[in-house]
């Protein structure tokens, strides 16, 4: 079974210019989240997607970033502009539901690293 | 509202000691528990769960978890640490209230040889 795909890999822009990163879940899985995560620090909750519906977006920062996940499948998280506090590792995971994600495993990818210079 | 604590920034051991990571959780139902490891430059994976069995919960690589609700702890553990347990780890809550799963700052392991 594929993982979950993210990408790119890396990224590296300088402050005030856009960037998209591009997820695609396991097969199936209808629960996609992005998470944020600092150096040093514990992966933070951007926003969770059931289907393509947002269960929860409370903590993105809706003034530079927005999401999508139009058909339900693959997602994009954008940042426009970026700012130099947005270096981080973005971090895609899929549940295979809202009630998985609670009781059993997130499946996560490999990240997206982003530089703001 | 549901938070979760992990105790140490870094924890150092030599290889073949037992090794403790601490975790202790605030939830305002009944919570489920997970450890998640991250290697450098690798996505994490789940390591164990505990969602409301067993209390001493059994998981990958002979790590295993002792849920405590009298001390709302989730401490992790392993008997004998390996080189290749050198990793990053991450205790995390989830609880039905909210689907949301809440991560820990995070315990760096060191092993030394």
């Amino acid at each position: 079974e594929a993982g979950v795909a993210q990408s790119p890999r890396y990224k590296i822009i300088e402050k005030r210019q856009s960037v998209a990163f591009w997820c695609n879940p396991i097969s199936g899985h209808a629960t996609l989240y992005w998470y944020q995560q600092i150096l040093g620090q514990g992966p933070k909750l951007l926003i969770q997607f059931q289907n393509n519906g947002v269960v929860d977006d409370s903590q993105l920062p809706k003034d530079r970033f927005s999401a999508e996940r139009l058909k339900g499948v693959d997602s994009t998280l954008k940042i426009q502009p970026a700012k130099l506090e947005d270096s981080a590792v973005y971090l895609c995971a899929s549940s295979l539901d809202l009630r998985t994600s609670v009781f059993g495993e997130l499946f996560f990818g490999e990240g997206s690293r982003l530089t703001v210079l | 509202a549901q938070s979760v604590t992990q105790l140490d920034s870094h924890v150092s051991v030599s290889e073949g000691t037992p090794v403790l990571l601490r975790c202790n959780y605030s939830s305002s139902y009944s919570p489920s528990l997970f450890w998640y490891v991250q290697h450098p430059n690798k996505g994490l994976q789940l390591l164990l769960k505990y969602t409301s069995a067993a209390t001493l919960v059994k998981g990958i690589n002979g790590f295993e978890a002792e849920f405590k609700k009298s001390e709302t702890s989730f401490h992790l553990t392993k008997p004998s640490a390996h080189m290749s347990d050198a990793a990053e780890y991450f205790c995390v809550v989830s609880e039905g209230g909210s689907y949301i799963p809440t991560f820990g700052r995070g315990t760096s392991l060191i092993v030394h040889p």
